[in-house]
């Protein structure tokens, strides 16, 4: 089975612009994770979707959003870029709850983004 | 609610001695816990997991971690460090109820020759 992938790997933005990130699931996992790395602010979670539907949301500001589609592809959005947007974001998927206990997350490559 | 602490930023040992990652954790329900590792410019890899059976658990490149209630811990080891262990760690916990994860700030496990 292929990986999770993310395209692109690297991306250069100027303030104020925006920025479309993607992901694309392994085969089967409905469930897609998203995820911002910093030096400072270490691994934070943004939002997971699961069957097209935003399930949870960490404590990010409103510019960010995402969406899901019919085939589990995700898209996340960063609108009004900011200096602090520069950063490894990363995408995961995984298969639904089993039994009470949460599945594993497999990650992709991750989208490096430096704001300008 | 749920967090997780790693007691240690940094962590340093020589090849060929045990090596030792803290975990601390939080959670209104029965988590799940996870390890990661991330090699430099590499994306996160599972090491090993724990979801409620044995609470010993084994792991890829011979880590184990020991799932222990009482003391709310999930500490990684691993009998003999190798140079290929240099990497950050992370510790996870989930919880099946809220579908949130939340990762640690990350163990930097440095290893010398």
């Amino acid at each position: 089975k292929a990986g999770v992938t993310q395209t692109p790997r690297y991306l250069i933005k100027t303030r104020g612009q925006q920025v479309t990130l993607s992901c694309s699931p392994i085969s089967g996992h409905r469930s897609v994770s998203w995820y911002q790395q910093t030096p400072g602010q270490g691994l934070q979670f943004l939002f997971e979707y699961f069957s097209e539907t935003q399930r949870n949301k960490g404590n990010f500001p409103g510019r960010f959003s995402g969406r899901q589609f019919s085939n589990s592809r995700s898209e996340m959005n960063v609108s009004t870029l900011e200096l602090g947007d520069s950063a490894l974001y990363l995408c995961a998927s995984r298969t639904s709850t089993s039994g009470g206990a949460v599945n594993e997350q497999f990650f992709g490559p991750g989208t490096r983004l430096t704001v300008l | 609610a749920q967090s997780v602490t790693q007691l240690d930023s940094h962590v340093s040992v020589s090849e060929g001695t045990p090596v030792l990652l803290r975990c601390n954790y939080s959670s209104s329900y029965s988590p799940s816990l996870f390890w990661y590792v991330q090699h430099p410019n590499k994306g996160l890899q599972l090491l090993l997991k724990y979801t409620s059976a044995a609470t010993l658990v084994k792991g890829i490149n011979g880590f184990e971690a020991e799932f222990k209630k009482s003391e709310t811990s999930f500490h990684l080891t691993k009998p003999s460090a190798h140079m290929s262990d240099a990497a950050e760690y992370f510790c996870v916990v989930s919880e099946a109820g809220g579908f949130k994860t939340i990762f640690g700030a990350g163990t930097r496990l440095f290893v010398k020759a």
